[in-house]
């Protein structure tokens, strides 16, 4: 089943504010990867993290490999609009066979009312 | 260049009908998955390939079949649909030995009644 829990479920944004998600895991992963998915289509691929203690960034997006191995935030600074929708961490075992990613269940990211 | 494509975009079956989902890449992937997507689950793997010829079981196989005889194309067969089956299916591929760059397509939504 899922080993990927992702924090928060949904969070609302307004313009300019920064927000931070995180995904922790039971099992250590040797790569996490960040997600987004706007509505009607697949993932895009953010960021990805190959080393514990990482730390990447891909414009307003920061991303950290936790030093255990079992979780990764995400940040957003000074989000606009377009930051609204679903992003999802995944995460490789070690040792993994065919690729294969392990999904967390998502964070919604809405613009406050 | 195309990425990734699925067809068709939205379908409805009625249980026990069969169907084939179409899943394509013109990247010349050796890696190519099945996933599907439920509320608040994540992506969940169905079955995956490495390369031609080459089918294996993902978290969530049963009810599914798979073939891959060309590196391009990637089908996800359902035997005989159930309701528990209702999702929105996603197809993604990668480079071989390249698993953090996986790229989705944009997904096939399938309702069983």
């Amino acid at each position: 089943g899922q080993q990927l829990n992702q924090s928060p479920q949904s969070m609302f944004i307004q313009e300019g504010e920064d927000v931070s998600m995180n995904c922790t895991s039971s099992s250590i992963f040797n790569t996490w990867l960040w997600y987004k998915q706007d509505p009607g289509e697949g993932p895009v691929l953010l960021i990805a993290l190959y080393k514990a203690g990482e730390l990447t960034s891909n414009g307003r997006l920061t991303a950290q490999f936790g030093i255990t191995r079992k979780d990764s935030f995400l940040n957003i600074s000074a989000s606009i609009p377009s930051d609204v929708g679903i992003y999802f961490c995944a995460g490789q075992l070690k040792k993994a066979a065919g690729n294969k990613l392990t999904f967390g269940g998502g964070t919604r990211v809405l613009v406050k009312p | 260049n195309a990425g990734v494509t699925q067809t068709p975009k939205f379908q409805v079956l009625k249980t026990g009908q069969s169907m084939t989902l179409q899943c394509a890449q013109d990247m010349n992937h050796e890696y190519m998955s099945w996933y599907r997507q439920d509320p608040g689950m994540g992506l969940r793997l169905i079955h995956y390939s490495v390369g031609a010829g080459i089918t294996d079981q993902g978290e969530v196989p049963n009810g599914y079949n798979v073939s891959r005889s060309t590196t391009e194309d990637f089908p996800l067969r359902l035997l005989s649909a159930a309701p528990s089956q209702t999702s929105v299916y996603f197809c993604a591929s990668s480079r071989g030995g390249q698993v953090y760059e996986q790229y989705f397509g944009p997904g096939t939504r399938l309702t069983v009644t």
